[in-house]
């Protein structure tokens, strides 16, 4: 079975502050792919990057880089100097192929001025 | 309009009513979905289309029934809900259902049932 865990329900830091957001997943294919989504106050849900399970590089885009780690099964998102605008619920999420998109039930992000 | 929209943004209804809810995509994707979000719960998908076929029906109750009339375009018709049926509705929409690309989604209708 396919599942996406992400303990941390509810985070809060000071503008400035780095935070890292936890994700863990389980699944048995070899070949499958890794999300993260940023869902804002207005709903959508927006894409952020998308990695496979064979490739284990971090990835930086800006403020924002990931730790994909296939020993533990983890996919991590960090935000370097956090903004106001960061404030979203953040979604990481597992794609194995069968057309399903497996959520983990998000971690809301807050930042304080 | 770019990228995924989704009509109405907010809907109040009854269950006796019968309303439908709107998507379009302006991606020139092939694959079509609906998720439904309640609180403190994951996203659940609903229902695949992928090329205007439906490629997944993820057990969900038949008062929900989907529509896709082409590649652009999925509508949800809603009959006789529930008020557990209350939630925000995602549409998203992807290059294809049958690879892993990411899937990208509109605002959301957020439905309450009275």
């Amino acid at each position: 079975a396919q599942k996406v865990t992400q303990a941390q329900t509810e985070i809060s830091v000071v503008e400035k502050e780095d935070v890292t957001l936890d994700c863990v997943y389980e699944t048995r294919d070899t070949t499958y792919y890794l999300f993260w989504y940023k869902q804002p106050p207005s709903g959508e849900l927006v894409f952020l990057i998308r990695r496979n399970s064979f490739d284990e590089q971090n990835e930086i885009s800006g403020r924002y880089s990931w730790n994909f780690q296939k020993s533990t099964s983890s996919f991590n998102f960090t935000i370097t100097a956090s903004q106001v605008v960061d404030s979203a619920v953040y979604f990481c999420a597992l794609h194995t192929g069968f057309q399903k998109l497996v959520f983990g039930t998000g971690t809301r992000l807050l930042v304080s001025p | 309009e770019t990228g995924v929209t989704q009509t109405p943004r907010h809907l109040v209804m009854g269950m006796t009513n019968k309303k439908s809810l709107k998507c379009e995509q302006h991606l020139g994707h092939n694959a079509m979905y609906w998720y439904k979000q309640s609180a403190k719960k994951p996203l659940e998908l609903m229902f695949v289309y992928n090329f205007k076929e439906q490629t997944e029906n993820n057990s969900v109750p038949s008062r929900f029934s989907p529509e896709c009339p082409n590649s652009s375009h999925l509508f949800l018709h809603l009959h006789t809900l529930q008020p557990e049926d209350s939630a925000l509705y995602l549409c998203a929409s992807s290059q294809d259902s049958a690879d892993y690309y990411e899937q990208y989604f509109g605002p959301g209708t957020r439905l309450t049932v009275t």
